[in-house]
């Protein structure tokens, strides 16, 4: 069966720190990957996406995710965090028309 | 509207009662989704409405789940003889038919005691 998994479930960093979660799916197909965040309090919001074409793509708020194929990953990375992203960040597959979604990464970010 | 919206935001009801959970999705768009988050899980895909195509009811976990949409306005997911176990947030998103991004209302607290 189709999975994601994040392999962070708790993360915790000082502001300025750089931030890397980890993705993984099982998919063998195309695949379109997003990562959603959620602050407290708030809806999901779209961080940023991947269709085609390079494989390192830009989100909102200074994130970024690369899609590695061969490793079936597509992992957020951001070179230093603030205290507003404190959130949940959740990793997704959109296969067929569903989405499937990861267990969610809780990010604290300390001043 | 301007986002897509769900109510109530909180629900709390006793074990073996039949809830209604509804959905507005942003006006024109053509899919509707339901999700399950329980607590300190992932999001788990429930049911895909598209246009007037038979929905995807692939993900409903029982028979006691079911959900109707009318055209392509609101959706509402009930969830008959209530369970301890169904106690979630019950997230539902929107978009167009071919656009991949999945636009999310606020989601339904359904405490089951």
């Amino acid at each position: 069966a189709q999975s994601v998994s994040q392999h962070n479930h708790h993360v915790i960093l000082s502001e300025a720190a750089s931030l890397e979660l980890g993705c993984n799916y099982s998919y063998g197909g195309t695949v379109n990957l997003f990562w959603y965040v959620q602050y407290p309090g708030q809806h999901l919001q779209l961080l940023l996406k991947y269709f085609s074409g390079d494989p390192l793509v830009k989100g909102i708020k200074g994130f970024e995710a690369e899609f590695i194929k061969s490793k079936f990953s597509f992992n957020l990375r951001k070179p230093s965090v603030q205290w507003s992203d404190t959130a949940e960040y959740f990793c997704a597959v959109k296969i067929t028309d569903k989405l499937i979604f990861g267990t969610g990464t809780r990010l604290q970010v300390f001043p | 509207g301007a986002g897509v919206s769900q109510s109530p935001s909180n629900k709390v009801t006793e074990k073996g009662k039949d809830v209604e959970l509804r959905c507005d999705p942003i006006s024109g768009h053509t899919a509707l989704y339901w999700y399950r988050q329980r607590l300190g899980q992932g999001l788990e895909f429930l049911i895909y409405f598209q246009g007037n195509s038979a929905p995807d009811k692939s993900g409903l976990p029982s028979d006691r789940f079911s959900a109707e949409r009318t055209g392509e306005s609101v959706s509402t997911l009930t969830i008959q003889r209530t369970q301890q176990e169904d106690s979630a947030v019950y997230l539902c998103a929107s978009n167009w038919a071919g656009l991949n991004e999945q636009f999310f209302g606020p989601g339904t607290r359904l405490t089951v005691l």
